[in-house]
């Protein structure tokens, strides 16, 4: 049973380009969220899909969106990249209720230059 | 709004030995959930334990249990009898019916041979 699959791996960009993510749930999930973790930092919400929707944001400026597919994989888009957009970036995927834990993905780090 | 504070960043403990993870947190509403997640050295980030608000029975998980204090919202976890592979990030986050997710911090448990 696969389970949350990212891609890239790794990315490097620089300033001013945009970078798409990409992210397939564990199978039988239907819930997308992303997360920003900076090195040494816990993780930041940045949104989470459900039903092909953004269902809830966190404080993040709108250079980031997302899409989520009828298959419930999961892209996430930054445009105008910034030094700061630096991070590992996790998918993570659940089963709709709130209180379903996440399953995580290895991450794609970027890099920004 | 609601916000997870983990204190330790860093904590040891020999092997086999106990050790306790602080985790407070704060939110207004009654109706929550918190979790302890641990992420190993670039490994994945997994779940560790769930602690629903509602019940007043501490989550217990093997040798992970948590004291889950709601009037001082605070929730610890405790890992019993650790072993070399318990080493790692371990992040207190929160969640509710709003579906974001506040992660701590984080704090690094090294163990000690």
């Amino acid at each position: 049973d696969a389970g949350v699959t990212q891609s890239p791996t790794h990315l490097i960009k620089t300033r001013g380009q945009q970078v798409t993510l990409r992210c397939s749930p564990k199978s039988g999930h239907d819930t997308v969220s992303w997360y920003q973790q900076a090195l040494g930092q816990g993780p930041q919400f940045i949104f989470q899909y459900y039903e092909e929707e953004e269902r809830q944001r966190g404080n993040f400026p709108d250079r980031f969106s997302g899409h989520q597919f009828p298959n419930y994989s999961s892209e996430l888009n930054v445009n105008a990249l910034l030094l700061g957009d630096s991070a590992l970036y996790l998918c993570a995927s659940s089963l709709g209720q709130y209180y379903q834990p996440q399953h995580f993905g290895d991450g794609t780090r970027l890099s920004i230059l | 709004a609601q916000t997870v504070t983990q204190s330790q960043p860093e904590m040891s403990v020999q092997e086999a030995e106990t050790v306790t993870l602080s985790c407070t947190y704060d939110t207004s509403e009654s109706d929550y959930y918190l979790f302890w997640y641990k992420q190993p050295p670039s490994r994945q980030m997994i779940l560790v334990i769930r602690q629903e608000a509602y019940k007043q029975q501490n989550a217990t998980e093997n040798r992970f249990s948590v004291n889950f204090q709601k009037a001082a919202k605070s929730f610890s976890l405790k890992i019993s009898d650790s072993q070399l592979g318990d080493a790692a990030m371990y992040f207190c986050a929160y969640t509710s019916g709003t579906y974001k997710y506040i992660f701590g911090t984080g704090t690094r448990l090294k163990v000690l041979a």
